[in-house]
């Protein structure tokens, strides 16, 4: 089946760093999101990515469908403390057996220092 | 706040009740899901339902029962659960009309089986 590969695992970061994340794939994916989970909440949505070679901002987050529709990252810049949490990128092929199904990666730990 | 609620929040129970989650959207979505998440991995898919018609079931066994009794409402019925089911348990919802809507998840349902 599909595998996503998302790295790194966990980061430690200062306050006002920049943090970059990715995810990779065997497969071509038609959809790439990517979700922030904190903890007792549900996964919310940051950034939906639709077309290989978008580049999307949602304020201080920027993302990008890969251009092989194989691969997706993840920007933060400037962090702060309530960027910590958890990040899930997640791939979407196309209809058929795959329709509504979500491969998720193993998720980004994110700490924050002040 | 999310727009899709579940309800309970916690809840505990041993491996001989029977219980109901239940889940509610109003964002005229016509796919539902049901997730179950282990602490810091990603959610795993247990159910889709489309136009209120179970679509996908990933072989989850016969103590978690779904039902979708109408377009906004979503309910998993528990009963004779074990110990390892011990989960958050998340919906979430999307359109259908077009491959690649991103799911919008609720808050989740904290299980503990004694």
């Amino acid at each position: 089946g599909q595998q996503l590969n998302q790295s790194p695992q966990s980061m430690f970061i200062q306050e006002g760093e920049d943090v970059s994340m990715n995810c990779t794939s065997s497969s071509i994916f038609n959809t790439w999101l990517w979700y922030k989970q904190d903890p007792g909440e549900g996964p919310v949505l940051l950034i939906a990515l639709y077309k290989a070679g978008e580049l999307t901002s949602n304020g201080r987050l920027t993302a990008q469908f890969g251009i092989t529709r194989k691969d997706s990252f993840l920007n933060i810049s400037a962090s702060i403390p309530s960027d910590v949490g958890i990040y899930f990128c997640a791939g979407q092929g196309a209809g058929g057996t795959s329709y509504g199904k979500l491969t998720f990666g193993q998720g980004t730990i994110l700490t924050v220092h002040p | 706040d999310t727009e899709v609620t579940q309800t309970p929040k916690h809840l505990v129970m041993g491996m001989t009740n029977k219980k109901s989650l239940k889940c509610e959207q109003h964002m005229g979505h016509r796919a539902m899901y049901w997730y179950k998440q282990k602490a810091k991995k990603p959610p795993e898919l247990m159910f889709v339902y489309s136009y209120e018609k179970l679509s996908i079931n990933e072989s989850v066994p016969s103590r978690f029962s779904p039902e979708c009794p109408n377009s906004s409402l979503l309910n998993l019925h528990l009963h004779a659960l074990q110990p390892e089911d011990s989960a958050l348990y998340l919906c979430a919802s999307s359109q259908v009309r077009t491959v690649g809507q991103p799911q919008h998840f609720g808050d989740g349902t904290r299980l503990s089986i004694l």
